[in-house]
């Protein structure tokens, strides 16, 4: 059983442009969700996909969207980089939109700087 | 939404001395989970405990639902404990994540 995969580790980015992140959910989970963690912060929710549409979304801006696919991989775009996205990207994958503690994971992350 | 805080933000121990970890939260919960963040980044789950106490060898924790706090507790402390300790709240879709304690376990 593979667990949640996400890619790249490490990105650099230069202001105004836009960047895709990946995630590969752990075999047998149907939902994904984004936290952004900034430098000394706790993750902040994004937004959650459940069978490939949107369940609901924390307090971000409309230039940060996903998508996620019939295999329940999942995309997190962000357009128009600012300094402040800079950040740790988290995904976490579970079934059913739970938020059980036996089958929430995370993965490890892809940091993001924006220059 | 739901505010998490957690004290103290940091912490610097000695190898086997033993430390408390505080997460207060502003509402009342039904998922209360503990995380260690490995240096790698990833979050991993010490446990889950809405309310009561458990334990796993030299962790254990515990939350009063009735007054809004959960306490971790470290006894002897080793170096491979050093990470970051988050408390988050589950609710919804979503959780509500502290700012976190920075542990250092000096040899």
């Amino acid at each position: 059983e593979t667990g949640v995969t996400q890619s790249p580790t490490h990105l650099i980015k230069t202001r105004g442009q836009q960047v895709t992140l990946r995630c590969s959910s752990q075999s047998g989970h149907n939902t994904v969700s984004w936290y952004q963690q900034a430098l000394g912060q706790g993750p902040q929710f994004i937004f959650q996909y459940y069978r490939e549409e949107e369940n609901g979304r924390g307090n971000f801006p409309p230039r940060f969207s996903g998508l996620q696919f019939p295999n329940y991989s999942s995309e997190l775009n962000v357009n128009a980089l600012e300094l402040d996205d800079s950040a740790l990207y988290l995904c976490a994958s579970s079934l059913d939109r739970s938020l059980s503690p036996y089958g929430y994971t995370f993965g490890s992350g892809t940091r993001l700087t924006v220059v | 939404g739901i505010q998490v805080e957690q004290s103290p933000p940091d912490l610097i121990l000695q190898e086997g001395a033993n430390s408390t970890l505080r997460c207060n939260f502003s509402d009342s919960v039904n998922n209360l989970q503990w995380f260690h963040q490995n240096p790698w980044g990833q979050l991993i789950n010490l446990f889950y405990i809405p309310s009561g106490t458990k334990q796993n060898g030299r962790l254990s924790a515990t939350t009063v639902a009735t007054e809004r706090y959960s306490l971790l507790y470290i006894s002897s402390s080793q170096t491979t404990d050093s990470g970051v300790y988050f408390c988050a709240v589950g609710t919804g879709n979503q959780f509500y994540f502290g700012t976190g304690t920075s542990l250092t376990v000096i040899p």
